[in-house]
């Protein structure tokens, strides 16, 4: 099955700063690539997501590559706030078909310093 | 749109009794439905993948007959945790998957439900 690895698992910035958090897959039949944030005891909040036939997605101050070959994709936050502080997962999975799950990386605690 | 509900947001229980959740989608019909648990500071851990219509697939080491998921609409899919014990205490939360066309699925998550076993 699908393995996603996750790094850092914790990332502390000065507000302002840039954010980096990237992930690798082992299945090669992923092609879906979703970026979660959860907030403490909230549930978790799609932010952006890629499929495999891009290698950048960009949407205000938040953006995804994903390199398929190396079979990594990252996230990556600019110009960071303090409410941008979460718990953020990557996920992969592959799609199509009538269903599809998700393999979750274990998540980076990402706090923002005012 | 995209939204998705959960009930009850908060349970508490005694020991061996039985809890059921409810995940709906609200705004659009979902044939898939997941279920995950997750435990404090850590990743979310897929359950179950719930279809309407058929019996739900469990993953790997999840007790189908402790964890019984039923879903009977479009909208709606519950869990029931069978006998529960204090391990079973955990946030459980479900996701809907919306289809936009055959190679693109998304998930939208419900705000979870808090169980805990007395």
């Amino acid at each position: 099955g699908e393995n996603v690895e996750q790094h850092p698992s914790t990332l502390s910035v000065q507000e302002g700063d840039s954010a980096v958090i990237k992930c690798t897959y082992s299945d090669s039949a992923s092609n879906y690539f979703p970026w979660y944030k959860q907030e403490l005891g909230k549930r978790p909040q799609l932010i952006i997501d890629i499929r495999s036939n891009v290698g950048e997605k960009k949407d205000q101050r938040i953006a995804v590559t994903l390199n398929k070959t190396a079979k990594h994709f990252s996230l990556h936050i600019t110009e960071t706030q303090p409410e941008d502080s979460a718990v953020y997962f990557c996920a992969a999975s592959p799609s199509g078909g009538s269903n599809y799950k998700l393999t979750f990386g274990k998540g980076t605690l990402l706090t923002v310093n005012p | 749109g995209a939204v998705v509900s959960q009930h009850p947001s908060r349970v508490i229980c005694k020991s061996g009794t039985s809890v059921k959740i409810e995940c709906r989608s609200l705004d659009f019909q979902a044939t898939t439905m997941f279920w995950y648990r997750q435990f404090p500071k850590q990743s979310l851990m897929l359950m179950a993948t719930s279809n309407e219509g058929s019996k739900a697939t469990y993953e790997q080491g999840v007790e189908k007959d402790k964890f019984l998921i039923n879903h009977a609409s479009l909208t709606l899919s519950t869990l029931t945790v069978t006998s529960a014990h204090p391990e079973d205490s955990s946030f459980y939360i479900c996701s809907a998957q919306r289809t936009r066309d055959f190679y693109y699925n998304e998930q939208f998550f419900g705000p979870g439900t808090r169980l805990t076993v007395l």
